[in-house]
């Protein structure tokens, strides 16, 4: 049966400081793996990573794949309050199936 | 560029009473389209999913059901709503032949009474 852990449950922080959310699966047919952010509604997406090793940038946000222990970080750095979400993570499995985790509630204090 | 809607955006529905929820997406076509449940503070949990017009795949056993009547429309429905199908209703769409990720629509919060 697929499976995906997210670590941290839920983290706060204060504004500036670094967070790493954790993301581990086991899912059949692995092509690959996606972030998203969720805040009050629709999952907006942030990486879509494909092979081991190659860091993904998006401003202050930062996500790398390990194909080989079955495990993403998403990185978050100088953080605001704006990062404040749930982030999701999700591998894409057999039939380009999305097997979602139960995520990481982030909150930032200013 | 390509926008999916879905609505409506909240619903309170007496036990037993049928469903019936929409999505579109304009500006692309043949996508792949999907339906998902989130319980509070869960996951998202993969319903139904589609491929193509009239073809429909579900992922679980549950009280819904799904069709697809033109290429870019999905529709969850169910004949008698039970308390347990209370949720947040996800819908969303991918262009798999270009290896893109899923894009969600706003999402129906479903409340049975």
């Amino acid at each position: 049966e697929d499976k995906v852990v997210q670590s941290p449950l839920s983290l706060v922080v204060h504004e500036g400081d670094t967070v790493t959310l954790n993301c581990s699966y086991e899912v059949t047919n692995f092509r690959s793996l996606l972030w998203y952010k969720q805040e009050k509604k629709a999952p907006t997406f942030l990486f879509m990573l494909t092979s081991s090793g190659i860091e993904k940038k998006s401003g202050r946000l930062s996500s790398i794949l390990d194909k080989k222990e079955l495990f993403s970080i998403l990185n978050i750095t100088a953080t605001q309050t704006g990062d404040s979400a749930v982030y999701l993570c999700a591998p894409q499995g057999y039939g380009n199936k999305l097997v979602f985790g139960a995520g990481t509630i982030l909150r930032v204090k200013s | 560029s390509q926008t999916i809607h879905q609505w409506p955006a909240t619903l309170v529905q007496p036990v037993g009473s049928p469903l019936s929820l929409e999505c579109t997406v304009e500006g692309t076509s043949n996508p792949n389209l999907y339906w998902y449940r989130q319980a509070a503070g869960r996951g998202l949990q993969l319903l139904f999913y589609s491929v193509g017009i009239g073809q429909i795949s579900s992922e679980v056993p549950q009280n819904l059901s799904a069709s697809r009547p033109q290429d870019r429309q999905f529709i969850l429905s169910s004949k008698k709503l039970l308390l347990s199908d209370s949720g947040f209703y996800l819908c969303a769409w991918s262009d798999l032949a270009r290896n893109q990720p899923q894009h969600f629509g706003d999402g129906t919060r479903l409340s049975i009474l």
